[in-house]
Formats: structure tokens, sequence, C-alpha cells
């Protein structure tokens, strides 16, 4: 079965420091990866995903298909991004289904 | 444009008492997905409508929970004989499902928080 794995419930950083939220999945397929990120009060975002290969807000995700990762990165974080990440998977593209699966999120707090 | 609406944003119910929760999709959206936040759990897939294929029910947790999709737009999840372990916040997404992957990006609803006391 698929699974994506969020080992830290909170991350707690200082202002201007670098931030790696991980994320490793397990899935003998080709999977799509995304993260998604809640801030206080908002709906549930998409942030980036792994096959567009952008940087969002400063962050940056690589798909590591041998350690079976997508770590979401940033070299410097700001107080605004403070909020709940989720890292989700989805099965190989045009598949039957279109669910996501995600992690149980990791909540970054940027201390001032 | 308008995003995904969700109603009711909260719902307080007695255990043992059925609800509705309905989910108005980004207009033109072919394809409906309902979630399940709870505390400590994350997210959970529920169901998954696409345009007139059958659902796809493979998360739904028991036969209390139900849900159809009227006109290929609005949807209602149902819940019957809720229990307490029914309380969390109910997600639903839509997106544009086409041969370009960029447009397939689920667009959420800003849930309905349900509590069973």
């Amino acid at each position: 079965a698929q699974r994506v794995t969020q080992p830290e419930k909170l991350l707690s950083v200082f202002k201007g420091a670098p931030v790696e939220l991980k994320c490793n999945y397990s899935y003998s397929g080709s999977p799509e990866l995304f993260w998604y990120v809640q801030y206080s009060r908002q709906r549930l975002q998409l942030l980036l995903r792994h096959i567009s290969r952008e940087s969002i807000k400063g962050f940056t995700a690589d798909l590591n298909k041998g350690e079976t990762s997508f770590h979401l990165k940033k070299p410097f974080a700001q107080e605004e991004d403070s909020a709940m990440y989720y890292c989700a998977l989805r099965k190989d593209y045009g598949g039957a289904t279109n669910k996501l699966i995600f992690g149980t999120g990791t909540l970054l707090a940027v201390q001032p | 444009g308008a995003g995904v609406s969700q109603s009711p944003s909260n719902k307080v119910t007695e255990k043992g008492k059925d609800v509705e929760l309905r989910c108005d999709p980004i207009s033109g959206h072919t394809a409906l997905y309902w979630y399940r936040q709870s505390l400590g759990q994350g997210l959970e897939f529920l169901i998954y409508f696409q345009g007139n294929s059958a659902p796809d029910k493979s998360g739904l947790p028991s036969d209390r929970f139900s849900a159809e999709r009227t006109g290929g737009s609005v949807s209602t999840l149902t819940i019957q004989r809720t229990q307490q372990e029914d309380s969390a916040v109910y997600l639903c997404a839509s997106s544009s499902r086409t041969s370009g992957r960029i447009l397939d990006t689920q667009y959420f609803g800003p849930g309905t928080r349900l509590t069973v006391l």
C-alpha cells in the first residue's frame, strides 16, 4: 500500500535559518509528489509539485527515487512561512483515480 | 473566480444522528474529492467522482458513509448514525482533469468541522 511519512510533527526554526521538512514515501510505481500548505485560517493550497521543478516562495523540493524522499527546503525561513505543510502522493498519472495520499503534516513555526 | 465552497462551516450533532455535508466545486471542474482531516491523522481520502465514471469509494471508512454527486456538480456527503470518532474536518476538493498534468491541481474548500457529541 502507498504511504507518505512526515516524521516531524513540529519544526521550529529562527527567522533566516534554513528549513528542511522531511517527506518519505513508499510506492513501487512512478508517483507524483506534492507539497500542500495550510496557513492559519486559510484553506489548504498547493505549494509545489515535483514535475514542475519550480521554486515557490523560495521553497524547492527534489524527488529522490533512490531514497524515496521528497524533502521541502528553503535556505532562509521567513515568519510568514509559519504554517502546516503536508506532503502528498498520487499514483501514476492517467490511472483510474486521482486521489491524493497525504502525510500527517508538519507544523513549521518560524520564530522572530 | 469563486473557489470551492462547503456548507455548513460547522456542524455539531448528537451521536446517532445523520448529517449531510455539501460541496460546491469550481464551475467546470469534472473531478470532485472528499477528504477527512482528523487530529493527528493528517488528511484521509474518502471518495472521488470523475465525470460520469463510477466513483472511487475505496476510502469510505464504513457503510455509514455515502456520497453522491448530482448533475456532475454539487456533492453531498452523508454520514448516518454518527459516532464520536466521526468528528473531524471534512474537506472537499475539485480539479479539472485533462490530459495536461498542470490542470489536475486539486483546489480545496474551507472544510466543514463536524463535532459529534
